[in-house]
């Protein structure tokens, strides 16, 4: 079955940095657009970048773009969101999704998501 | 970005009855929204695809319709596990973009 496993999350000082990785296992890997997705505290959920199938394309949210990186190895299938300059605002739940193929779709299975807090 | 509307923001039903969830697009995005349920401490689990199609494993009681920029998923007789938050997402145009989401509370 699909799966999707985020990890890397934690409580961390504005201005650091943080590495998020999701684990996928389940279906062709190489053929999906992975995107993460974040809800902040009580409140709805913001797209935040995807990378393409082959890794050759990202796209990033206004809010994180020049600060966060997306990245994949699809030898090991696996997609990583490297964040920087972490901000208060940065503070969220983070889920890893996919999109079939294309980088615009709905989101069919959803990791688990991880908590980052940034704070001092 | 295509901004999207969700009303109520909460809605009460009684279990059994019958719920309607609206979401409007700031602009056309053809047939091209999805919906979400959202439990408490739960990732978001795709309901509807295409703006009608369920998606694999979802009730009958779960419906979607409406085109361009008038959407509506109705839950057609409450189930005590259905109470929940329940999101639109467009992605006819980029970025791909959120609702704020309905509560949908028991009564």
């Amino acid at each position: 079955q699909v799966q999707l496993v985020d990890s890397g999350g934690g409580v961390v000082q504005p201005g650091r940095s943080l590495r998020l990785s999701c684990a996928a296992s389940g279906f062709t890997f190489s053929t999906y657009a992975l995107h993460w997705v974040r809800q902040a505290p009580g409140k709805g959920l913001e797209w935040v970048a995807v990378i393409s199938y082959d890794g050759n394309n990202k796209y990033y949210a206004d809010s994180v773009r020049g600060r966060f990186t997306i990245s994949r190895d699809n030898s090991k299938n696996t997609v990583d969101l490297q964040m920087n300059s972490l901000i208060p605002e940065d503070t969220a739940v983070y889920y890893c999704t996919r999109t079939n193929g294309n980088y615009r779709g709905f989101f069919d299975y959803w990791g688990q998501g991880t908590l980052v807090t940034v704070s001092s | 970005e295509i901004v999207m509307t969700q009303s109520p923001a909460t809605l009460s039903v009684s279990p059994g009855e019958r719920a309607t969830l609206s979401c409007r697009a700031s602009r056309s995005v053809s047939s091209n929204l999805a919906w979400y349920q959202q439990k408490p401490g739960q990732a978001p689990r795709l309901l509807i695809y295409g703006a009608s199609t369920g998606a694999t494993g979802i009730p009958a009681r779960f419906s979607g319709s409406g085109s361009g920029t008038e959407f509506t998923l109705t839950i057609s007789s409450l189930q005590s596990e259905d109470f929940a938050v329940y999101y639109c997402q467009q992605y006819n145009d980029w970025p791909q973009t959120f609702g704020g989401g309905t509560k949908v509370e028991i009564k």
